[in-house]
């Protein structure tokens, strides 16, 4: 079985400052893992995923998240935060064990920017 | 680039009409999902289909039926509305590949009276 857990429903953060939105993950394998993002009356949009390599990803708009193996988490971060990154992320996973295509998605977590 | 389309953008129904959310893309993808998203419950899977004439549940199928006919499109059908299906539903398609991102349309809200 697969799932992720966002456990925060809500970051606030200043303009200019850094920005972590949290996410861990349960998989029986190793896991596939991606950010999405929503903007108000939208669609998600594909941030970034991680596959296998650097630890490190780097994506859209200038975000990048770090997979960690042993705290099973892939937060998404940026170093600066623009009022217009506020919006819904959501965390998904698959396991590649199992051979399911379907991810798991998180809750979402609401990222707001003040100016 | 359309990517995905889902039609209507907007609904009413009142409980026990039947309706059909369309859902098209132009990807040339195999894999194709229903989703609802409701307040502080982020997106359920409904049904999702991984090739034409391959259909198949997914976490709240109740209620809605699904097939598909040609790669491109997928439609959801409501059988007969309820005040519970009120949501906004989003179609996902991708490449059928485990490392693949998921592509979603612009959403439909449905409100059922």
């Amino acid at each position: 079985a697969q799932s992720v857990a966002q456990p925060e429903d809500q970051v606030n953060v200043a303009e200019g400052n850094p920005l972590t939105v949290k996410c861990t993950y349960s998989v029986s394998g190793n896991p596939y893992l991606f950010w999405y993002v929503q903007y108000p009356n939208r669609g998600l949009q594909f941030l970034l995923k991680y596959i296998t390599g650097d630890n490190l990803v780097k994506g859209s708009y200038g975000f990048e998240a770090e997979f960690n193996k042993s705290q099973t988490s892939f937060h998404l971060k940026k170093p600066s935060a623009l009022v217009s990154d506020s919006a819904l992320y959501f965390c998904a996973v698959r396991d590649r064990t199992g051979g399911s295509y379907i991810p798991t998605f998180g809750r979402g977590t609401s990222l707001i920017v003040h100016p | 680039n359309a990517g995905v389309t889902q039609t209507p953008k907007f609904q009413v129904l009142k409980t026990g009409q039947s309706m059909t959310l369309q859902c098209a893309q132009d990807m040339n993808h195999e894999y194709m999902s229903w989703y609802r998203q409701d307040p502080g419950m982020g997106l359920r899977l409904i049904h999702y289909s991984v090739g034409a004439g391959i259909t198949d549940q997914g976490e709240v199928p109740n209620g809605y039926n699904v097939s598909r006919s040609t790669t491109e499109d997928f439609p959801l059908r409501l059988l007969s509305a309820a005040p519970s299906q009120t949501s906004v539903y989003f179609c996902a398609s991708g490449r059928g590949e485990e490392t693949g991102e998921l592509f979603f349309g612009e959403g439909s809200r449905l409100t059922v009276l």
